[in-house]
C-alpha cells in the first residue's frame, strides 16, 4: 500500500518563485492536512482540508494556498516563496475528521529558499 | 507560545538505560498522542491517550496521560538502539471541534549501543 505519497523529496527555490508541492493517499481519507516542521517548534498545521472542496486554515497559513478538488489530493502552492518558508513539509490525513483518530503521513518535502 | 512543551529536548542514553520524556501544558486535552519520527521520515502514531490517569503499556515504552489532562509521560524501559528518533506529543484542546492537532516541540533521542 502506498498510503501517502508526497512529491517532490527535496526542492531549492529562489526567493520569489512559485512552486507547488503535491499529496496524494489512496486510504479514500475524507481528512487531510499540511504541517511544516521547524527545529525546536514541532510541526505546525498549515492548511487542512475535511472533504472534496471543503479546505480552512491552520495555524501558520500565510504565503500558503491549497485546494481539494479529489479525496485523494491535497496540494500546497507556494506562489512567491520567501526564506521564511525554508522548512521541512508534511502531508498528512485520516479517516475521518475526530482529531483523536491515527494521522497518517507521509515522508516529508524539504524545502530550501535562497 | 508554545502550548505543549516537551523535556528534555535531548537526550543521549546508553542501551539498556530507562528514560522519560516529558509533555507539558496549562491546557487541558480531550485527547494526547505520541508520534516518534526517524530521520527522513514521517512521524508514526504510537498511542493515543484520551482519559485522565490512563496509562497504556507498548512493550517497553508505558504512556501516561495525567489526572488533569494537562500532561503526558513515555518512559521507555532497557532503552534499544532502535528507539532512537524523534518523539512527539501532540494534543487535542476542543474534542475535535476545531480539526487542529497541536504537537509539542519534540524530544531528540538518541540510543548508544
Amino acid at each position: 500500500n502506498a498510503g501517502v505519497t508526497q512529491t517532490p523529496k527535496f526542492q531549492v527555490l529562489k526567493t520569489g518563485q512559485s512552486m507547488t508541492l503535491q499529496c496524494a493517499q489512496d486510504m479514500n481519507h475524507e481528512y487531510m492536512s499540511w504541517y511544516r516542521q521547524d527545529p525546536g517548534m514541532g510541526l505546525r498545521l498549515i492548511h487542512y482540508s475535511v472533504g472534496a472542496g471543503i479546505t480552512d486554515q491552520g495555524e501558520v497559513p500565510n504565503g500558503y494556498n491549497v485546494s481539494r478538488s479529489t479525496t485523494e489530493d491535497f496540494p500546497l502552492r507556494l506562489l512567491s516563496a520567501a526564506p521564511s518558508q525554508t522548512s521541512v513539509y508534511f502531508c498528512a490525513s485520516r479517516p475521518r475528521q475526530a482529531t483523536n483518530e491515527k494521522l497518517f503521513f507521509g515522508s516529508g518535502t524539504q524545502l530550501s529558499v535562497l | 507560545t508554545q502550548l505543549l512543551e516537551q523535556s528534555p529536548q535531548f537526550l543521549s542514553i546508553q542501551e539498556g538505560e530507562n528514560l522519560t520524556v516529558y509533555c507539558n501544558s496549562s491546557s487541558v486535552f480531550s485527547s494526547l498522542q505520541w508520534y516518534r519520527q526517524e530521520p527522513g521520515e514521517g512521524p508514526v502514531l504510537l498511542v493515543t491517550v484520551v482519559t485522565g490517569g490512563e496509562v497504556k503499556k507498548l512493550k517497553r515504552l508505558t504512556f501516561q496521560f495525567g489526572d488533569a489532562r494537562k500532561d503526558s509521560s513515555l518512559h521507555i524501559t532497557a532503552a534499544q538502539p532502535g528507539d532512537t528518533g524523534l518523539y512527539l506529543c501532540a494534543g487535542d484542546r476542543y474534542g475535535g471541534a476545531t480539526n487542529k492537532l497541536i504537537f509539542g516541540t519534540g524530544t531528540l533521542l538518541a540510543v548508544q549501543p
